[in-house]
């Protein structure tokens, strides 16, 4: 089955500073790739995904990136503000079936500080 | 539009106890999950609905836990007995439709409840 490593578990930037965060997959046909924000306490909640036939995406401050080939993807945050620290998951899936079910990543801690 | 709403929002019960969790996902949406997160972890998905089919069990701990979704609405998930190691928090999501070819859709997640096992 599927298999997501992310790294890193923790990172601290300053305001300002852009923050990126990385993640493998093992399954070849996982062609879904979503990234998710939670924050304490909270639900997450989804703020940008890429699909496998794209390479880059971009939503103002958020990019992600992907590289089928070598099996990874990224999540860049430019001009980080202190309300962008939370914890950060990435997700992969495939399509159909069972398949469609999210395989998380264990997340990265965003310290954002003023 | 309403979100995923779920109860209770904590529960604390003692191991080999029961416990149940309720989830009334968006209106019209056909698919539902339930994940399992373990503090400083990533969601564990425990099980998909389809409607009121199951899709995938797999991870589902058969032997404790149980989860329905009799009208393809709101959904129920139970654990009996309870143990030390299912102190978590369940989180249940839902989206229009199971991720199929060229239809992704997003899974929109409820608040959750934490349970605590003694």
């Amino acid at each position: 089955g599927e298999n997501v490593e992310q790294h890193p578990s923790t990172l601290s930037v300053q305001e300002g500073d852009s923050a990126v965060i990385k993640c493998t997959y093992s399954d070849s046909a996982s062609n879904y790739f979503p990234w998710y924000k939670q924050e304490l306490g909270k639900r997450p909640q989804l703020i940008i995904d890429i699909r496998s036939n794209v390479g880059e995406k971009k939503d103002q401050r958020i990019a992600v990136t992907l590289n089928k080939t070598a099996k990874h993807f990224s999540l860049h945050i430019t001009e980080t503000q202190p309300e962008d620290s939370a914890v950060y998951f990435c997700a992969a899936s495939g399509y159909g079936g069972s398949q469609g079910n999210l395989i998380f990543g264990k997340g990265t801690k965003l310290s954002v500080k003023p | 539009e309403a979100g995923v709403a779920q109860s209770p929002r904590y529960k604390i019960i003692e191991k080999r106890q029961s416990v149940a969790f309720w989830c009334n996902p968006i209106s019209g949406h056909a698919t539902l999950y339930w994940y399992q997160q373990i503090l400083g972890q990533g969601p564990k998905l425990l099980i998909q609905f389809q409607n009121n089919g199951v899709v995938d069990d797999s991870q589902l701990p058969k032997d404790r836990f149980s989860a329905e979704r009799l009208k393809g609405v709101d959904s129920t998930l139970k654990i009996q007995p309870a143990k030390l190691e299912d102190s978590a928090v369940y989180l249940c999501a839902s989206s229009l439709v199971r991720l199929a070819h060229n239809k992704i859709n997003e899974q929109f997640f409820g608040p959750g409840t934490r349970l605590t096992v003694l």
